[in-house]
């Protein structure tokens, strides 16, 4: 079975710039997950779709991130403009999505932003 | 106060040594937890489901204590592959289902 799908693996970018990241979730799953992990910490939920639609978008940067899921299955996450901090991981993850307790996440291999 | 707390480490021990690691979380109203698994650079995954009886799985035990909302994972006879940082991660229902990662233990085994 194909997992989590992101692209690209690796972005440099300069301050003030944007940046787009993309992410192909595990098929058939209704939820899917962008989250940020800065080197040292966890990762930190930014947005949660549940098909094409936001559950939670609570810790986004609304100034500055914005993310889609057109058609309930792929999603795009975009920064712009960036700044210093935005240096991360940036990691995607599908899940089920049938509202159990017990949802499993997987991840895909993540996006690592620097920006200088 | 961190929603879900850990000791960062790194917790150093030799192979065939059993190591602990905690994790205590804020919210009461948690329902599920999980550790997941995080290699250096990679992304993270699931390891396993804790459950209030305590559930093992092979050489790894996890036990979780509502009243003092605390999550153990117990690490016996450990391997150099079981280098990695621990992540401690619990879910609770808001809106929606919310999990919330830890800051993760790490672990490094030597020969």
């Amino acid at each position: 079975e194909a997992g989590v799908a992101q692209s690209p693996r690796y972005k440099i970018i300069e301050k003030r710039q944007s940046v787009a990241f993309w992410c192909n979730p595990i098929s058939g799953h209704a939820t899917l997950y962008w989250y940020q992990q800065i080197l040292g910490q966890g990762p930190k939920l930014l947005i949660q779709f549940q098909n094409n639609g936001v559950v939670d978008d609570s810790q986004l940067p609304k100034d500055r991130f914005s993310a889609e899921r057109l058609k309930g299955v792929d999603s795009t996450l975009k920064i712009q403009p960036a700044k210093l901090e935005d240096s991360a991981v940036y990691l995607c993850a599908s899940s089920l999505g049938r509202g159990s307790i017990n949802e499993k996440l997987f991840f895909g291999s993540g996006t690592q932003l620097s920006v200088l | 106060r961190k929603e879900v707390e850990q000791d960062p480490g790194p917790f150093n021990v030799p192979e065939g040594a059993t190591v602990a690691f905690n994790c205590t979380y804020s919210n009461s109203a948690s329902q599920s937890f999980f550790w997941y698994r995080q290699d250096c650079r990679k992304e993270p995954k699931l390891l396993m489901s804790v459950y209030s009886s305590g559930n093992e799985d092979g050489r790894f035990t996890a036990q979780l204590n509502r009243a003092s909302q605390y999550i153990s994972l117990l690490i016996r006879d450990s391997k150099l592959s079981d280098s990695a940082t621990y992540l401690c991660v619990v879910n609770y229902r808001d809106s929606s289902y919310k999990l919330i990662f830890g800051s993760g233990t790490r672990l490094l085994v030597r020969p």
